[in-house]
């Protein structure tokens, strides 16, 4: 009930491309969906988040869309560039939970010149 | 500020021996977390605090894991004894409201021979 899957593990665009990295829950009383960015070397730093009373969110270039009833979140990153290279991590939080979140299994990203 | 701060940055240590890896949280977060990230195991939460009072420690692997926040600026925690398989990032992350965003520090690589 916990579980966060992410898909895919790893993925491969070219420069301006538009990677597409997906992710499913169970327990519906997650309220909170942040996706983190990780570096090499670094922690991971949030990105963006959306709560489920909307369906999209757009920061920059990146967009979280929901869908509520398939219990399905996903990120696009627009005009993709070598700098998005990186691990990214969607998460599910409950408000009733503290800040605790649930990590998906996160999607290495490599973005070619 | 700083950000959160961990320390060491690299621990390299025998099996067996005991190890320390610390953690100095943004100053006013009232939550502080810690992770373990490794390939196949992915960002594992293991423990976290509120106004250091340990609130859910269900992700600590077993008895010779233990964390402790004295005060609101310090926490640790100590594998004893270490093992190989204890080799991993560990991050702590800090917050100050529930449902905010986690701030991740740079990680203790833990090397275990």
């Amino acid at each position: 009930q916990q579980q966060v899957k992410q898909s895919p593990q790893s993925l491969i665009v070219q420069k301006g491309g538009i990677p597409i990295i997906n992710c499913a829950y169970e327990n519906t009383a997650f309220d909170y969906f942040p996706w983190y960015q990780q570096f090499p070397g670094k922690g991971p730093a949030l990105l963006i988040a959306i709560r489920p009373d909307v369906s999209e969110k757009k920061e920059g270039r990146f967009t979280i869309s929901f869908n509520k009833s398939a219990k399905q979140f996903s990120l696009h990153i627009m005009d993709s560039q070598p700098g998005d290279s990186a691990t990214y991590f969607c998460a599910a939080s409950m408000e009733n939970a503290g800040n605790m979140l649930t990590f998906g299994g996160g999607t290495r990203l490599m973005v070619k010149p | 500020d700083a950000g959160v701060i961990q320390s060491p940055r690299h621990e390299v240590t025998e099996m067996g021996q005991e190890v320390t890896l610390r953690c100095k949280p943004i100053s006013g977060h009232d939550y502080l977390f810690w992770y373990r990230q490794t390939m196949m195991r992915g960002l594992e939460l293991l423990i976290y605090f509120n106004n250091n009072v340990p609130i859910d420690d269900s992700g600590m692997p077993e008895d010779r894991f233990s964390a402790k926040m004295p005060n609101a600026s310090f926490s640790t925690l100590k594998i004893q004894p270490s093992e190989p398989r204890d080799s991993a990032v560990y991050f702590c992350a800090s917050s100050f409201l529930a449902g905010n965003e986690q701030f991740f520090g740079p990680g203790t690589r833990l090397t275990v021979l």
